[in-house]
């Protein structure tokens, strides 16, 4: 139970263009999923939470404009980073959680390895 | 603040020799202390939930405890297959449901 998949799990695309990366609660319903992205050797840093049929809230310094997400479902979230350029080549990872008594925690997605050329 | 620091950053262990991994936390009431496991280019995989002192969860060769401050992942007679990051993250009542990490600790047991 509690598995959590990310699609794609590598995306290479050109400087400018747009990516979407899906998240999606296989067997349960996640009121909130989180989109996490994380550099080599380092820990995961939050970028925004989302909860369904809402807007998602960012962290400070992260570009709302520029990384979109939407929580449409119960089961599926996606990010779409816009106009991507080199720097945002990254990994990036969603999790999870549930509604309800005994379901704080978070199941992670498998990551997506997104490359900017 | 909510903080969490994980020590040692970098564990060697030989196969079979048992230790622990450390994981300090400061955080303004606690609603859940929580162990992952991160393989190299995949996503954490849920260990343990901890969410009072004194409490201890165990799953094959791992054992997580919980004090007021602290938790510690202990690993007995670890085997190679074990290697991996191991990371620590609280929930707190302040912070809406995110999770705090820490840095992580890589773990590496060698045959």
């Amino acid at each position: 139970g509690a598995v959590v998949s990310q699609h794609p799990s590598r995306v290479i695309c050109k400087s400018g263009t747009s990516v979407k990366i899906e998240c999606r609660s296989l067997d349960f319903q996640a009121t909130t999923m989180f989109w996490y992205r994380q550099f080599p050797k380092q820990s995961l840093m939050l970028m925004a939470t989302s909860n369904e049929g809402s807007k998602a809230t960012y962290e400070q310094g992260v570009e709302k404009d520029k990384f979109l997400i939407n929580h449409a479902s119960l089961t599926l979230s996606t990010l779409t980073v816009t106009s991507a350029h080199p720097e945002d080549s990254s990994f990036y990872i969603c999790s999870a959680r549930g509604g309800g008594r005994g379901t704080d925690t978070q199941y992670f997605g498998p990551g997506t390895r997104l490359t900017v050329l | 603040e909510d903080q969490v620091t994980q020590s040692p950053e970098a564990l060697r262990l030989q196969e079979g020799e048992s230790s622990s991994l450390n994981c300090s936390y400061t955080v303004s009431g606690l609603r859940g202390l929580f162990w992952y496991r991160q393989d190299p280019g995949k996503g954490p995989e849920f260990l343990f939930t901890l969410y009072s002192a004194g409490e201890e969860k165990e799953k094959e060769r791992l054992k997580a405890t919980l004090t007021k401050k602290e938790s510690f992942l202990h690993i007995t007679a670890p085997k190679p297959e074990d290697s991996a990051t191991y990371l620590c993250a609280v929930r707190s009542s302040s912070n809406t449901g995110k999770l705090i990490f820490g840095q992580g600790t890589t773990l590496q047991v060698k045959p």
